[in-house]
Order: C-alpha cells, then sequence, then structure tokens
C-alpha cells in the first residue's frame, strides 16, 4: 500500500542549527511530495511541495528534494528560528479517478530554542 | 474573510448529543476533505467531495455524517459517538480533487466526547 514514514520525534534544536527531518514513503506509482507545517492552534500550511523525480521544492529557508532511487523526501533548513517551532508532515499524492487526497506521515514535532 | 473557516472551535458533547461541525471555504475551490486527527496517529482522511458529490468514504462509521449543500460548504454532523472519537476535525479544500494541487486547511475543531 502507499504510506510516508517520518523520523520520531520530537527534534530539539537550538536556534541557528541544522536541520534535517527524514520522510521516506511507499507508493504505487509516481506521487507528488508535500511538506505541511503546523503550527500551535492552527490547521496545516502547505509549505514546499515537489512533483516529480530530482525536483526540489524551497520556501521560507526550507529545502527538500525528491529523490526516486531512495524514496525519500527529507526536510532540512540551515539555521532554524525558534518561530519554526511546530510538527512538520510529510505526505503524499497520488491521483485516481475518484479523486485524491494526501497520504500524510505521523508528524515530527520541532521544538527550538534560543 | 479569506481561506478556509472551521466553527465551533471546540466542543464538549455527550455521547447522546448530536451537533455539527461547520467548514466555509473563501478560495472558490471545487473540492472540500474531511480529516481527523488523533495524538500519535497519521491524519486520516474521512470524507472528499468533488462539486457537492461524496466521490470518497473512508470507511467511516455512520455516526459521522457529511454533508455539502454547495461547494463552498461543508457539514460533519455528529450523532452518537464515542469517547474514541474526540479528536482534531480538520476541513481542507482544493481547486480540483485529484493531482498536485494544494490542499488548503482550516484551523481544525477539537472535538471532545465524554
Amino acid at each position: 500500500g502507499n504510506s510516508v514514514t517520518q523520523m520520531e520525534g520530537p527534534v530539539t534544536l537550538s536556534e541557528e542549527a541544522f536541520l534535517t527531518i527524514n520522510c521516506t514513503y511507499t507508493a504505487t506509482g509516481y506521487p507528488s511530495l508535500f511538506w505541511y507545517v503546523q503550527y500551535p492552534g492552527e490547521g496545516l500550511q502547505l509549505l514546499l511541495k515537489a512533483t516529480k523525480a530530482d525536483d526540489k521544492g524551497s520556501n521560507k529557508g526550507f529545502e527538500a528534494t525528491y529523490r526516486k532511487e531512495t524514496t525519500s523526501f527529507h526536510l532540512e533548513k540551515g539555521s532554524v528560528q525558534v518561530s519554526d517551532s511546530a510538527v512538520y508532515f510529510c505526505a503524499l499524492s497520488l491521483a485516481n479517478q475518484a479523486g485524491t487526497a494526501l497520504i500524510f506521515g505521523k508528524g515530527t514535532t520541532l521544538s527550538v530554542s534560543s | 474573510e479569506t481561506g478556509v473557516t472551521q466553527t465551533p472551535r471546540h466542543l464538549v458533547m455527550g455521547m447522546t448529543n448530536k451537533k455539527s461541525l461547520k467548514c466555509e471555504q473563501h478560495l472558490g475551490h471545487n473540492a472540500m476533505y474531511w480529516y481527523k486527527q488523533s495524538a500519535k496517529k497519521p491524519l486520516e482522511l474521512m470524507f472528499v467531495y468533488n462539486f457537492k458529490e461524496q466521490t470518497e468514504n473512508n470507511s467511516v462509521p455512520s455516526r459521522f455524517s457529511p454533508e455539502c449543500p454547495n461547494s463552498s460548504h461543508l457539514f460533519l454532523h455528529l450523532h452518537t459517538l464515542q469517547p474514541e472519537d474526540s479528536a482534531l476535525y480538520l476541513c481542507a479544500s482544493s481547486q480540483e480533487p485529484g493531482g498536485v494541487d494544494t490542499q488548503y486547511f482550516g484551523p481544525g475543531t477539537r472535538l471532545t466526547v465524554l
């Protein structure tokens, strides 16, 4: 079946540290891949996405590259800020005739301290 | 008002109550979704609507009854719920239901079933 696996959290970092959150997927066909972020008390927001192999999504200093050979879409940021503290969700989407929806990982909580 | 709004933000109900959750999107999208977010579990898709027609029901118990009177409004009617139904219920919308369209989420309704 189709699934997304994220590294277990919580991830605790100091401000300006380098961030990596691992994400791997299993999918039939060629999915689109997404990172969503959920700040406390809010719904999910799209952070970045990639629709085909070797595409790099980027936004707000975050990056992730669609790696077909390793079925991965790891999220990285060179220097995190306290305001980046949130829950990060990796997700995939596969189109089908009945429509589609996102398949999410369990989420990784990031806590950044000053 | 822009984006996706949900009311109420918090709801406490007994197992014999009947209540409804409301979602409204101001984005002109054609597809709307209900997700359930429980602690320690991935987001679970519940229902998908496209142009007011239900296109997906992800084996959701009948005590959850969705209604989509038009492409801007989505309801989730609740009756005789169980304590394990306590969760954050998220509504989302996208331009089209398939492929790579970004889904935009509301802030959610935090439901507690006593």
